[in-house]
């Protein structure tokens, strides 16, 4: 079945630094791909969606110039967390759409800490 | 403001019966339904999809049932397994959302052995 393929899985960062995590579908063409946060016991929260070839969507809230979003190709997004702080720390999940009315399939998930 | 809403927590069941979770939404135009299933630290699983043109589809021990007057879906899982103790979320896109996917907050379910 349809697989997306998230990296790294845990990352431990200085607070200043950035943090790139990448978001791949690796047997299907995602034309949309969603960025999620999780807080502890808290449902997913939209944190934005990108579009191949497109500048991505945030939701309210979310600082695009902190969380930076790149959807190069149809199998590839990268979100980018510029100068974190350990408020930044969290479960990030990417997940993948291709066709209309097809399941959307997710990432295994980044636990970022930042120290 | 919660397009998909998930009402109910947590669950409880023992094993071997029936588990119902349910989902109600706003959005009439809704057109596609999933419900996913999560594991602390990983990623949501796919388990189960229905469309619009559709009140029930099965898979296994997972059924889904959906209600468009009531703007209502359930997902019932017999016989209930310890196995399936997780967070499981329902979701809705379509009509008009683009390819925007809506979650509910989530119910935890555990299945005593």
């Amino acid at each position: 079945g349809a697989v997306v393929s998230q990296h790294p899985s845990r990352v431990i960062c200085k607070s200043g630094t950035s943090v790139k995590i990448e978001c791949r579908s690796l047997d299907f063409q995602a034309t949309t791909m969603f960025w999620y946060r999780q807080f502890p016991k808290q449902s997913l929260m939209l944190m934005a969606t990108s579009n191949e070839g497109s500048k991505a969507t945030y939701e309210q809230g979310v600082e695009k110039d902190k969380f930076l979003i790149n959807h190069a190709s149809l199998t590839l997004s990268t979100l980018t967390v510029t100068s974190a702080h350990p408020e930044d720390s969290s479960f990030y999940i990417c997940s993948a759409s291709g066709q209309y009315n097809s399941p959307l399939h997710f990432g295994n998930g980044t636990r970022l800490t930042v120290t | 403001d919660q397009q998909v809403k998930q009402n109910s927590p947590s669950l409880s069941v023992q094993e071997g019966r029936i588990s119902i979770l349910n989902c109600d939404y706003t959005n009439s135009m809704f057109d596609y339904f999933l419900w996913y299933k999560k594991y602390p630290a990983e990623g949501p699983t796919f388990l189960i999809s229905i469309s619009s043109i559709k009140d029930k589809n099965e898979d296994g021990r997972f059924t889904v049932f959906l209600n468009k007057s009531a703007k209502h879906l359930s997902l019932h899982i017999v016989p209930s397994q310890p196995g399936d103790s997780a967070v499981y979320f329902c979701a809705a896109s379509g009509g008009g959302t683009g390819n925007q996917f809506y979650f509910g907050t989530g119910t935890s379910l555990t299945v005593i052995p």
